[in-house]
């Protein structure tokens, strides 16, 4: 199983919400990223863990939580979003972190409307 | 700072054809360089991946090459197909960390 899930594919919110969003991988990775994707841009790096701990944080507003619960399973939770936060939002998992040869695998994304 | 970048930012050429995908960055002392594939509101696949050490790499259609020395890689794409139209992006890890710095991706349309 080569394969990262997200769910759900689609989520409309207000700006008064609390969601969250879903990642899986059953590859035994033990790296977990989460991405943020605005129309023709390229993906930014918003969190990143490793072995379940948050190792990177890119400066990303408090409205935005992530969380690992367990090596296969990567949630970022939501509350109070802005307009401007409408974006594809990208999960990947790698083996490790800093592997010479360990590509990131993504999943399909979650669009993300904020109303 | 270290930034990659693609050009041109689109691309058509017709089936059939051979085309080579253009990538540079800033600062020679990478540690691996990727190509991405991106269909249009999907994730990304990963096609390749060429180690600091290494020149090349190929799969199938697909030829990556790297040039530490002048800051490019291309990805040669032989024999065109229209499954092959796709934003293809371009991304470096120059610190042995665990961040990828993108580029902003060239937007491939293959013309039946």
């Amino acid at each position: 199983d080569t394969e990262v899930t997200q769910t759900p594919k689609h989520l409309v919110m207000g700006m008064t919400n609390k969601k969250s969003l879903k990642c899986e991988q059953h590859m035994g990775h033990r790296a977990m990223y989460w991405y943020k994707q605005k129309a023709k841009k390229p993906p930014e790096l918003m969190f990143v863990y490793s072995y379940e701990k948050l190792s990177i944080n890119e400066s990303v507003p408090s409205r935005f939580s992530p969380e690992c619960p367990n090596s296969s399973l990567l949630n970022l939770h939501l509350h109070a979003l802005q307009p401007e936060d409408s974006a594809l939002y990208l999960c990947a998992s790698s083996p490790q972190l800093g592997g010479l040869t360990d590509t990131q695998y993504f999943g399909p994304g979650t669009r993300l409307t904020v109303l | 700072k270290q930034e990659v970048t693609q050009i041109p930012a689109a691309l058509s050429v017709p089936e059939g054809e051979n085309l080579v995908l253009n990538c540079s960055f800033t600062d020679s002392a990478i540690y691996n360089l990727q190509w991405f594939r991106q269909d249009p509101g999907k994730g990304l696949t990963s096609l390749l991946l060429i180690q600091s050490s290494q020149r090349e790499q190929t799969s199938g259609r697909l030829n990556a090459s790297l040039d530490k020395s002048s800051g490019r890689s291309t990805l040669y794409i032989a024999a065109s197909q229209p499954g092959d139209s796709a934003t293809y992006l371009c991304a470096v890890n120059f610190g042995g960390n665990e961040k990828l710095t993108f580029g902003t991706g060239t937007r491939l349309t293959i013309i039946p």
